[in-house]
């Protein structure tokens, strides 16, 4: 069975240093990966999303960055933290097959920047 | 472009009520529909996936349904209990090709015993 590990599950930084979160997924051959963040009461905000090892593409333009070293490995990367970095960063996978493959997400990074 | 709404925002029912969340969305070329449960500082976990060529699908208790022509979706839950407690939310992907989902801001239901 496909699973998903994503941490750390809590971390605290101060601003202007930097970020690595990591999130892989065990079970299955080229997943599409994704990045999403929730801040506190709103909605998910697609960050990043993969479908394949360089092929990353960005929805948002901000300070953060992803990559994908291993097909089943996607990491999501700061150089400098803002405070409005700070919220829940939520890694999720879908199969390859096509349009109509769930969608699994990891438990979450809950990031506070100080 | 795509909106996906949820109505309400929260809703506080008595144990064993059956109960309807709401989702509509505003562009009806949708692939798939897709629920899912949150609960406090954990990730998605997914309920349900209804087909674009479906109308209903159930688990459980749980039972969604799909009226593309309308843009909206219902997820039903029967017989409700304490543990249901959680924020629901809906997502659809884009038909852009891209595999991206949108998300709509979620029902945090409260199931009071």
């Amino acid at each position: 069975s496909q699973t998903i590990h994503q941490w750390p599950a809590t971390l605290v930084q101060p601003v202007g240093s930097p970020l690595s979160l990591e999130c892989t997924v065990e079970g299955t051959s080229n997943p599409n990966l994704y990045w999403y963040r929730q801040a506190a009461g709103r909605g998910l905000q697609l960050l990043f999303y993969s479908i394949g090892i360089d092929q990353i593409s960005s929805e948002v333009p901000q300070n953060l960055s992803a990559s994908r070293p291993q097909d089943r490995q996607f990491i999501l990367s700061s150089k400098k933290l803002l405070l409005s970095d700070s919220g829940f960063y939520l890694c999720a996978w879908s199969g390859s097959g096509g349009y109509n493959e769930k969608l699994f997400f990891g438990s979450g990074t809950q990031l506070s920047v100080l | 472009k795509q909106e996906v709404t949820q109505i309400p925002a929260a809703l506080s029912v008595p144990e064993g009520e059956n109960l309807v969340l709401n989702c509509s969305f505003t562009d009806s070329a949708i692939y798939n529909l897709q629920w899912f449960r949150q609960d406090p500082g954990k990730g998605l976990t997914s309920l349900l996936l209804i087909q674009s060529s479906q109308r209903e699908q159930t688990s459980g208790r749980l039972n969604a349904s799909l009226d593309k022509s309308s843009g909206r979706s219902t997820l039903y839950i029967a017989a409700s209990q304490p543990g249901d407690s959680a924020t629901y939310l809906c997502a659809v992907p884009t038909t852009s090709g891209t595999y991206k989902y949108i998300f709509g801001t979620g029902t945090r239901l409260k199931v009071l015993a």
